[in-house]
């Protein structure tokens, strides 16, 4: 089946440490995304990609990098100079100016 | 200024009743995507119905539809018939298609936790 995978579900993290979140996808998709959620809250974008080999910063891209070294991967990490980095990431990924995009399962992230 | 508001923190509704989830937005882009997203408590987001600011019909996809009035910038989600499974939270988001450099991407409201009782 298609479809997005993130890897791990939950993630704990100590302070001042670097994590790297995973996301595949599977659907041939040229777009992907991360993104940020936090209780009682919408999503915010963290960074985009529209093609291999090249990234955008969305609204809130401080304190995280990604790559895309591959269409079907496209790897968040969240570095110790995020301040704030305990949330809900979702990874997503979209093909077509006005279709849907796809969402993967999610990671929490804790820091303790 | 926000661009997606959802006025509604909150809502209970009785089993089988009809349920409209308010969402306002704000562009300037004249051309521009709605979308509306189910997230139940496994954390996972579910496309339900998408809409086009050019659409001359409402979107409908089963018991949703999509309430569009462009004039007032309105792009309200009605359920038919709710179920026990519909409780969830409910986001609603826009994609400007010509987002004049900006960012790509969904903006997203804050949510409305719909449960809906037996």
């Amino acid at each position: 089946d298609g479809g997005i995978t993130q890897s791990p579900k939950y993630l704990f993290r100590k302070e001042g440490q670097n994590v790297t979140l995973s996301c595949e996808q599977n659907l041939n998709h040229d777009a992907m995304y991360w993104y940020r959620q936090d209780p009682g809250q919408g999503l915010r974008l963290i960074y985009y990609s529209q093609i291999v080999n090249d990234f955008q910063k969305g609204d809130i891209a401080e304190g995280y990098s990604v790559s895309r070294e591959k269409k079907e991967s496209f790897p968040l990490t969240v570095t110790s100079a995020q301040k704030n980095p305990t949330a809900f990431y979702l990874c997503a990924s979209r093909q077509g100016a006005s279709t849907e995009a796809f969402f993967g399962q999610g990671t929490r992230l804790t820091v303790v | 200024a926000q661009k997606i508001t959802q006025t509604q923190p909150g809502m209970f509704v009785q089993e089988k009743e009809a349920v409209t989830l308010d969402c306002t937005y704000d562009t300037s882009d004249p051309s521009y995507g709605l979308f509306w997203y189910k997230q139940p408590s496994s954390g996972e987001m579910i496309f339900l119905i998408y809409q086009g600011s050019y659409d001359q019909q409402n979107a409908t996809e089963g018991r949703y539809s999509l309430n569009f009035q462009k004039a007032r910038k309105s792009a309200n989600l009605v359920i038919s018939a709710s179920q026990l499974g519909d409780s969830a939270m409910y986001f609603c988001a826009m994609r400007e298609l010509y987002s004049g450099g900006g960012a790509d991407g969904l903006t997203f409201g804050k949510g409305t936790h719909l449960i809906i009782q037996p």
